[in-house]
């Protein structure tokens, strides 16, 4: 149980573009996403955190007019990376969580999207 | 926020060894303490936990210890296989309401010879 989708696994774009990556989850409703970052040989940096149906909050120095955030549903939340430039080029990783007596705190990572900007 | 600080950065051991990874955080109001491996390219893989009201926890050839005085938690692997080889990252939840946001150490690099 307790299973997180992204989509795509990875996207090639050119620089200037937007790019909408997907996170679900499967078999349970996610009261709360993650959306993380990771540059390669570096930890993960959280971007922001979204509640169904309430904005994102954004953790300091990220944009959020450029990392735009939907969490239109309690299986469903979407990262778009508006105007994509090279530097935009990482592993983004989605987790979800959900409130329970037992996995609280607990998060279910999905399977992180590559995104590359050239 | 939340600080947490990972150590070692890099970890080689032989197979049959054991391996430590110790890490420390700043906000006494934690209370759960993830570990995870990743492999390169793949999601993090959570492979034990610990929560503030616990000591110690074992599975297997992995156990997790919690000092809440000392503010540090540490990843014990027994038997080291090359299997083990990936890189580990501790965390600390933070207090922030119903959030439960994670903070992550810089990760280990562990590599276990044959």
């Amino acid at each position: 149980g307790a299973v997180v989708s992204q989509h795509p696994s990875w996207v090639i774009c050119k620089s200037g573009t937007s790019v909408k990556i997907e996170c679900r989850s499967l078999d349970f409703q996610a009261t709360t996403m993650f959306w993380y970052r990771q540059f390669p040989k570096q930890s993960l940096m959280l971007m922001a955190t979204s509640n169904e149906g309430s904005k994102a909050t954004y953790e300091q120095g990220v944009e959020k007019d450029k990392f735009l955030i939907n969490h239109a549903s309690l299986t469903l939340s979407t990262l778009t990376v508006t105007s994509a430039h090279p530097e935009d080029s990482s592993f983004y990783i989605c987790s979800a969580s959900f409130s329970g007596s037992f996995y609280h705190n607990e998060q279910f990572f999905g399977p992180g999207t590559r995104l590359t900007v050239l | 926020g939340e600080n947490v600080e990972q150590h070692p950065s890099t970890l080689s051991v032989q197979e049959g060894d054991s391996a430590v990874i110790k890490c420390t955080y700043s906000d006494s109001a934690s209370n759960y303490f993830p570990w995870y491996k990743q492999e390169l390219g793949k999601r993090p893989q959570l492979i034990i936990d610990i929560r503030s009201n616990v000591g110690e926890k074992k599975d297997q050839r992995i156990a997790v210890t919690l000092n809440k005085t000392a503010k540090h938690f540490s990843l014990h692997i027994t038997e080291t296989q090359p299997e083990d080889s990936a890189v580990y990252f501790c965390a600390a939840s933070g207090s922030g309401g119903s959030n439960y946001k994670l903070t992550f150490g810089k990760g280990t690099l562990l590599t276990v010879n044959p």
